[in-house]
């Protein structure tokens, strides 16, 4: 099965600019969940889909990040404008109820 | 509020020593307990779990025991390779929601 996946690998923008990062999730697995990594500190939790409703968004840092889930399958995660403290790796995760999560290899956003 | 605290690293072993990575937690209620590892230009992998006190994880060799008493999930194997060489995060979930991690532990592992 494929596993869960991730665009870009490594985008660097501009500070100001808009990125979007997209996840697919593996096929039928309703729980997505988006994490992100600044600076080498702990892997911290952004939002929680289930199908396409937000189950919790309680991580979510500012209104400058916009997270969509259409359809109940991909993902997009945006941030506009980017500041330079987004900078890190951003992770997708998804399950299927009541089982572990399964990550994408991350997006690495560079804000320059 | 909720935490977990790992141990710092870089750890840097040689191969076939023991290996063991503290992890401790805060939470309230009984939540599932994780490792995860991530491998040079891969993502995060499930490692192990446990989900009630007193579980044992296992699997490549690595094992960690649910201890309640102590909020613990320490990481362990007997006998570490070069490939076992990555970073190694602890969380946990309250069933299998958000997971919360730790700050994660690079294990370098010489030949």
């Amino acid at each position: 099965e494929a596993g869960v996946t991730q665009f870009p690998s490594h985008s660097v923008i501009e500070k100001g600019q808009t990125v979007t990062l997209r996840c697919d999730p593996i096929s039928g697995h309703d729980n997505l969940y988006w994490y992100r990594r600044v600076m080498g500190k702990e892997i911290k939790f952004l939002l929680h889909f289930v199908k396409e409703s937000k189950q919790d968004e309680s991580g979510m840092p500012n209104n400058r990040f916009l997270a969509e889930r259409t359809g109940g399958t991909y993902s997009t995660l945006k941030v506009q404008p980017a500041e330079l403290e987004d900078s890190g790796v951003y992770f997708c995760a998804s399950s299927p109820k009541g089982q572990p999560q399964h990550f994408g290899d991350g997006t690495r956003l560079s804000i320059l | 509020g909720n935490s977990v605290t790992q141990m710092e690293g870089p750890v840097t072993l040689s191969e076939e020593a023991f290996l063991t990575i503290n992890c401790t937690y805060t939470a309230t209620g009984y939540p599932s307990l994780f490792w995860y590892v991530q491998y040079p230009g891969e993502g995060l992998q499930l490692l192990l779990k446990a989900t009630k006190a007193d579980d044992k994880g296992s699997n490549k060799g690595f094992e960690a025991t649910y201890r309640k008493e102590t909020t613990s999930f320490h990481l362990e194997k007997g006998s570490v390779q070069v490939s076992d060489s990555a970073v190694y995060f602890c969380a946990f979930a309250k069933g299998f929601q958000k997971l919360v991690f730790g700050t994660g532990t690079r294990l370098l592992v010489s030949p």
